[in-house]
């Protein structure tokens, strides 16, 4: 079962805008993950939020996590064209023996 | 350089043609998975392991065997492919389960069953 649910499912902006996406999901977790896929190939992990914090920085990136309503957002800062790519959550649900469960993504393209 | 890799990147075969993928880390992580990626349903877990010796049924394990003889490999084997498991395929591995844990991801194998 799709535990986390990205939004939106596609999102197009102008490089140097910023770029939110989010994340929903259903049971209580240990943490939180975003992954990043260009086309076809491998995912690259991101960025980590442990369910005990509420805000994570890296770069240009930005995760917030609200347990109470088991959502998270991801934000990119001033865009580039290179950005352009999937953009997954993954939740590591607790009790889960060891599943991390991914998302069905946000296709992000950024226009030069 | 620490990486996981699958062989082969692209396969076509036939219906019920017996296949191996093959998955090797060199991060010496005890913890790997197999994925496979389907438009519009994302990233679906077929098995885990997390250790040699021990494996688990992920979210769509059927049609689907895995073995974790070496820590360092995880093979999926498909006994008779069917059309359906047309798809493209990840391995990861992370170092530790239990810990928030990042997984390092292969470049994917993209498989057709005709």
């Amino acid at each position: 079962s799709q535990q986390g649910e990205e939004d939106p499912q596609a999102l197009s902006i102008q490089e140097g805008e910023n770029a939110t996406m989010n994340c929903s999901y259903k049971t209580s977790i240990n943490n939180l993950q975003w992954y990043r896929q260009n086309s076809g190939r491998g995912l690259v992990h991101l960025i980590l939020i442990r369910s005990n914090e509420r805000e994570k920085h890296s770069g240009r990136l930005r995760v917030t996590l609200d347990t109470s309503k088991k959502s998270s957002s991801l934000l990119i800062t001033a865009s580039r064209a290179a950005d352009t790519a999937s953009y997954f959550c993954a939740t590591d649900e607790r009790g889960s023996n060891y599943k991390l469960t991914f998302g069905k993504g946000t296709l992000l393209t950024v226009n030069p | 350089e620490a990486q996981v890799t699958q062989n082969p990147r692209y396969l076509i075969t036939v219906t019920g043609k017996k296949l191996t993928v093959t998955c090797s880390q060199n991060m010496n992580h005890e913890y790997m998975s197999w994925y496979r990626q389907d438009p519009g349903l994302g990233l679906r877990q077929i098995y885990y392991s997390m250790n040699v010796e021990v494996t688990d049924k992920g979210d769509v394990p059927e049609g689907y065997k895995v073995s974790r003889k070496e820590k360092r490999n995880f093979p999926l084997i498909l006994e008779s492919p069917s059309p359906n498991q047309t798809s493209l395929y990840f391995c990861a591995s992370s170092l530790l389960r239990g810990m928030p844990d990042t997984q390092y991801f292969g470049p994917g194998t993209r498989l057709t069953v005709l």
